[in-house]
């Protein structure tokens, strides 16, 4: 079946510009994750959404950025006025449920911020 | 807090010889444990996991990795590299005392020699 997709591939914004990147998880899988990698951090957990829980924010850097998640499914990131420290892949990921099932990756969003 | 060291940040490996990628965790409880691989400009692709049970574990692509909780390790292995193999790994621990999210490693990064 259809794996985890995202879009856009690449995005290149300017600095203090608003970007959305957007995350379709696997069908039916209830657990969604974003994630950072960069070459100074490497990879970095930023938010979980489960079912309809409230979602675990713990891992967002600044309140530039945020994240939804409507109708159990589609997941956008957004990240407001960015900066060039925001440049990362930005990789999204989905499980069928929380807890003791791995984690299945899209191929992420690589963004540029000049 | 939990963490993930991998203690090699390169490797270097001639095609039909031996691989062993180390991995280090710290992790307060019952640790899920993954692997998984990428390849350039892709996203992250799980080789194997453990949960539970049996400390060998059999992934895809011919790799297996042994948890020695003892040692709090869980190495990756394969017996005879191909030149696909070529890639960047990274070992990962989550579990429900995380909150679910994963902890990746700073990864280790293969070359294959013909």
């Amino acid at each position: 079946g259809a794996g985890v997709s995202q879009s856009p591939s690449n995005k290149v914004t300017e600095k203090g510009k608003d970007v959305e990147l957007r995350c379709d998880p696997i069908s039916g899988h209830t657990a969604l994750y974003w994630y950072r990698q960069s070459l100074g951090q490497g990879l970095e957990f930023l938010i979980y959404f489960q079912g309809n829980s409230a979602p675990d924010k713990s891992g967002l850097p600044s309140d530039r950025f945020s994240a939804e998640r409507t109708g159990g499914s589609v997941s956008t990131l957004t990240i407001q006025r960015t900066q060039q420290e925001d440049s990362a892949v930005y990789l999204c990921a989905s499980s069928p449920l929380a807890g003791a099932y791995e984690q299945y990756f899209g191929p992420g969003t690589r963004l540029t911020v000049t | 807090a939990q963490s993930v060291t991998q203690p090699d940040i390169h490797i270097t490996v001639s095609e039909g010889a031996s691989l062993e990628l180390r991995c280090n965790y710290s992790y307060g409880a019952t640790p899920y444990l993954f692997w998984y691989v990428q390849s350039p400009g892709q996203g992250l692709q799980l080789l194997l996991k453990y949960f539970s049970g049996d400390t060998l574990v059999q992934g895809i692509k011919g790799f297996e990795a042994e948890f020695k909780r003892s040692q709090s390790s869980f190495n990756l292995r394969k017996p005879s590299v191909h030149w696909s193999d070529a890639a960047e790994y990274f070992c990962a621990v989550g579990g429900k005392a995380a909150g679910n999210k994963l902890t990746f490693g700073g990864g280790t990064r293969v070359l294959v020699k013909p």
